[in-house]
């Protein structure tokens, strides 16, 4: 079954740090381009992070430049989130997302449209 | 960074209307535009990509068209299992930038 399962939400303080990680099952985790992307409660979705197939590209998002670190092991098929120096407004649900197959060449942009959700995992930073 | 402003941010609407969202980017972003839907609860679902392209097994009352900054996402016929918010999406360039959700309720 094509899947992706996240793990590591948890509630932390402020300044504290967490670790999520995604498994993937199903498909050729290495042909993807890969994100994570939150919604707080009450606000929209918002994109955090994403990483080329080989793990050697990546971006983010003004709101966590600098304090989160996005990374992926294809040989375990799974991707990674390093959260640092978190803030209460990192409060979310976080979604392990999977991009279009772009292995094959022929796309404008590896971060095409997300075609895989995971169910999310909860990030919960209060005092 | 693109800002992509979407309206309505809610609606109220019957079952059997037509229902329009729109999307506005903040600068030209061709045709590198996505649409999902997410339910309460729920994970987000790709219902339409690259503008126009409706997803394989999403029903074909669900549609898009636009280009450059200016885009639509129209529902024929309201349903009520497509009670839920709607997203539109860039990628044209990092950050990829979500629209603030219009939330679609049944009157």
């Amino acid at each position: 079954e094509v899947n992706l399962v996240e793990s590591g939400g948890s509630i932390v303080r402020p300044g504290g740090s967490l670790r999520l990680s995604c498994a993937a099952s199903g498909f050729m985790f290495g042909d993807h381009a890969m994100s994570w992307v939150r919604r707080a409660p009450g606000k929209g979705l918002e994109w955090v992070s994403g990483v080329n197939w080989s793990g050697g590209g990546s971006g983010y998002a003004d709101s966590v430049k600098g304090r989160f670190t996005i990374s992926r092991d294809n040989a375990k098929n799974s991707l990674y989130l390093q959260m640092n120096s978190l803030r209460v407004e990192d409060t979310a649900f976080y979604y392990c997302a999977r991009h279009v197959d772009c292995s094959g060449g022929g796309c404008y942009s590896i971060y095409g449209h997300v075609d895989l959700w995971g169910q999310g995992t909860l990030v919960t930073v209060s005092p | 960074d693109i800002q992509m402003t979407q309206s309505p941010s809610s609606l109220s609407a019957s079952v059997g209307d037509r229902v329009t969202i729109t999307c506005q980017a903040s600068r030209d972003i061709r045709k590198y535009l996505n649409w999902y839907q997410q339910k309460p609860g729920k994970a987000p679902k790709l219902l339409i990509h690259d503008v126009s392209n409706l997803e394989t097994g999403v029903p074909s009352r669900f549609s898009g068209s636009g280009s450059g900054t200016h885009f639509t996402f129209t529902i024929t016929t309201l349903h009520p299992e497509d009670i839920a918010t709607y997203y539109c999406q860039h990628y044209d360039s990092l950050p990829l930038t979500f629209g603030g959700g219009t939330k679609v309720e049944i009157k």
